[in-house]
């Protein structure tokens, strides 16, 4: 079993949708939580860190974590075709490597 | 230059060639990683430096060869390379987070590695 799991899509929503984005874990270790944004032929760039369970929310992106149930989400609204990349979540312990999900490719049509 | 930056940006070698992959980092950061990108798998972390000191190696071959000569550049040489390992190369940089703090990594662009 991996440590983290993401299902690698692709998702595709039309303009306007809520988008819905998931990792599970398996490490109860965990307790800094955040999601990279990938656009195609780029590095990944950081969009969201949390810390433990609870929600953040940053504009139209909320990031959403139950460390009972070990899973953490990614939401967006009003999603615009500008946000089609792909979505890591990444994870790690105190003073720990992250550990990356294999990414969610997301695709919003006009 | 901001942030991380990556040169070359896209390589392409043949098996018996020596090429090197460059990373600096602008932010003042202490700590500087090596990843792999490959389609459709998660990203692999190759090695880790800390205040220039490798700090994990996360059983690389040694085919590739990691250079930290200072906190703000990173190298990785490459020589007799094979075909899988064509990848995007990542460079990373973080903080270098104390006790209880994690840390939040920044990425270059990546080098796109093409090996014939």
């Amino acid at each position: 079993q991996k440590e983290v799991e993401q299902d690698p899509g692709p998702l595709s929503v039309p303009e306007g949708a809520i988008v819905s984005l998931n990792c599970t874990y398996s490490n109860s270790a965990f307790q800094y939580f955040m999601w990279y944004r990938q656009y195609s032929r780029k590095g990944p760039e950081l969009l969201m860190y949390t810390y433990s369970s609870g929600n953040k929310e940053d504009g139209r992106f909320t990031a959403q974590v139950d460390k009972s149930s070990k899973y953490i989400s990614l939401f967006i609204r009003d999603s615009q075709p500008s946000d089609s990349a792909t979505y890591l979540c990444a994870m790690s312990g105190p003073g720990n490597m992250l550990t990356f999900g294999g990414g969610t490719r997301l695709m919003v049509k006009p | 230059e901001t942030g991380v930056t990556q040169t070359p940006r896209h390589l392409v070698m043949g098996m018996t060639n020596k090429k090197s992959l460059k990373c600096e980092q602008h932010l003042g950061h202490n700590a500087m990683y090596w990843y792999k990108q490959s389609a459709k798998k998660p990203l692999e972390l190759m090695f880790v430096y800390s205040l220039e000191e490798r700090v994990e190696n996360n059983s690389v071959p040694s085919r590739f060869s990691p250079e930290c000569p200072n906190s703000s550049h990173l190298f990785l040489h490459l020589h007799t390379l094979q075909p899988e390992d064509s990848a995007l190369y990542l460079c990373a940089s973080s903080q270098g987070g104390g006790a209880g703090q994690t840390d939040t990594q920044y990425f270059g662009p990546g080098t796109r590695l093409t090996v014939l």
